[in-house]
């Protein structure tokens, strides 16, 4: 079974600062797809990013962008110049290519300072 | 504007009582699923299905049962509350695989049994 860990339970930064949030997955799987999810206050998932594991390249959306090592087993999430907006739990995601199932981690909640 | 809709959006209920969660989806989206928050645990997933007819247990799904009947909506039945069953409830849904798995969430069912 795939196992997903977050080891930073919370992080705080001041606003316009970078900031890395890190993840850790288990699997014995080649093909899967990693997603980070943000979910502010109003407890809304919302979708951050996705890579698929086949890519060599990193995902980047704007200000997110992602460090994927995958023999180390590693999806980092990058927030550049960090905004109040961006406070907010943030979930790391494993899915098997083909089960169309998440698996998640057990969060890191983000707080931006001003 | 395609969505995922969740009712109610808050529940209170008494120990033993049978509780349905409603979840629709305007996306024309295939698989659907449900997921259940709670502290220190992330999302774990309840039940899901991949089409009418379908359906299949997840990692946490004693107490639970879920029906499809048509493709919008995946109703959530708790067949006699407990009070291990106070969680937020999320239903998501996705398109069927070719690399269109990404999920889209619902806002949530806060729960509360007593």
């Amino acid at each position: 079974a795939q196992t997903v860990t977050q080891s930073q339970p919370e992080m705080s930064v001041q606003e316009a600062e970078t900031v890395t949030l890190s993840c850790t997955y288990d699997t014995s799987e080649s093909n899967y797809y990693l997603f980070w999810y943000k979910q502010p206050p109003s407890r809304q998932m919302i979708l951050v990013i996705r890579q698929e594991a086949y890519k060599q390249q990193n995902a980047t959306e704007n200000r997110f962008s992602v460090n994927f090592q995958k023999a180390a087993k590693s999806f980092s999430l990058k927030i550049s110049d960090s905004q109040l907006g961006d406070t907010a739990m943030y979930f790391c995601a494993f899915m098997k290519q083909g089960a169309q199932k998440l698996v998640f981690g057990q969060g890191t909640r983000l707080t931006i300072n001003p | 504007d395609a969505e995922i809709t969740q009712s109610p959006r808050h529940k209170i209920t008494e120990t033993g009582r049978q509780v349905t969660l409603a979840c629709h989806q305007t996306w024309n989206h295939n698989n659907m699923f449900w997921y259940r928050q709670d502290l220190g645990h992330g999302l774990r997933l309840i039940h899901y299905s991949y089409g009418v007819q379908d359906t299949n247990k997840g990692e946490v799904s004693d107490g639970y049962s879920v029906s499809r009947s048509n493709t919008e909506d995946l109703p959530l039945t708790l067949e006699s509350a407990a009070s291990s069953q106070t969680s937020v409830y999320f239903c998501a849904s996705s398109e069927a695989g070719g690399g269109k798995e990404t999920q889209y969430f619902g806002p949530g069912t806060r729960l509360l049994v007593l």
